[in-house]
């Protein structure tokens, strides 16, 4: 059975640093990986999907990247603005089934 | 806007009660999908449907709750007898044959259940 874990819980940094979220997954043989972000009490939003034969992805300041040997994911933000402020969650979808795993997910705060 | 939509956004209701949600996925999107989210907690897959076929349920998925799909259009999830373990936010993702090679997903803003 699939285990996502996302390290730290919790996250605060000042506006401007460069961060680095961490997820891990204990069954190599994924489909993909996929990184969320969700407000409070809203739906969530994907910011970028990474396929099994791929290594990493890039949207604006965003950088994700999936190495499925070691079962780890990073996701990259550079120069944080208050505004990127919310949970980010990863998931992995398994080969052959639609299911996605989610972790708990880590609460970011940017301090202005 | 035509994401995928949920209602009711918010539902209050006392334990025993039978409560319904409904899902209206993007237009053009064949692949449906419900899920739960506790507080703290990421969201956990409960039900899939390709067009009306519900191919894939989870053991959450216990006898008090159903998932239909009746046109392959929109979806309803409902919930009887609810207990106070069932409070939690219901979330709603649709896919479209375009991105299954992907698996790219597309979540509603969810249906929070509160039962009192």
């Amino acid at each position: 059975k699939q285990e996502v874990t996302q390290i730290p819980a919790a996250l605060s940094v000042p506006e401007g640093e460069n961060l680095v979220l961490n997820c891990s997954f204990t069954d190599s043989a994924i489909y993909n990986l996929q990184w969320f972000r969700q407000d409070p009490g809203k739906g969530l939003t994907s910011l970028l999907l990474i396929q099994s034969s791929q290594r990493e992805q890039t949207s604006g300041r965003l950088n994700a990247s999936l190495d499925k040997s070691s079962g780890r994911s990073t996701l990259y933000i550079a120069a944080s603005q208050p505004g990127d402020s919310a949970t980010y969650l990863c998931a992995a979808s398994g080969a052959g089934s639609y299911q996605l795993t989610f972790g708990k997910g880590t609460k970011l705060s940017v301090i202005p | 806007d035509t994401g995928v939509s949920q209602d009711p956004r918010h539902k209050i209701t006392k334990r025993g009660q039978n409560v319904t949600f409904r899902c209206d996925p993007i237009s053009e999107h064949n692949r449906l999908y419900w899920y739960r989210q506790t507080l703290g907690q990421g969201p956990e897959f409960l039900t899939y449907f390709q067009n009306e076929a519900q191919l894939e349920k989870s053991r959450l998925l216990s006898d008090r709750f159903s998932a239909e799909r009746p046109k392959g259009s929109f979806s309803t999830l409902e919930i009887q007898r609810t207990e106070q373990g069932d409070s939690a936010m219901y979330l709603c993702a649709s896919s479209s044959p375009q991105t299954a090679n992907t698996g790219e997903l597309f979540f509603g803003e969810g249906s929070r259940l509160t039962v009192l």
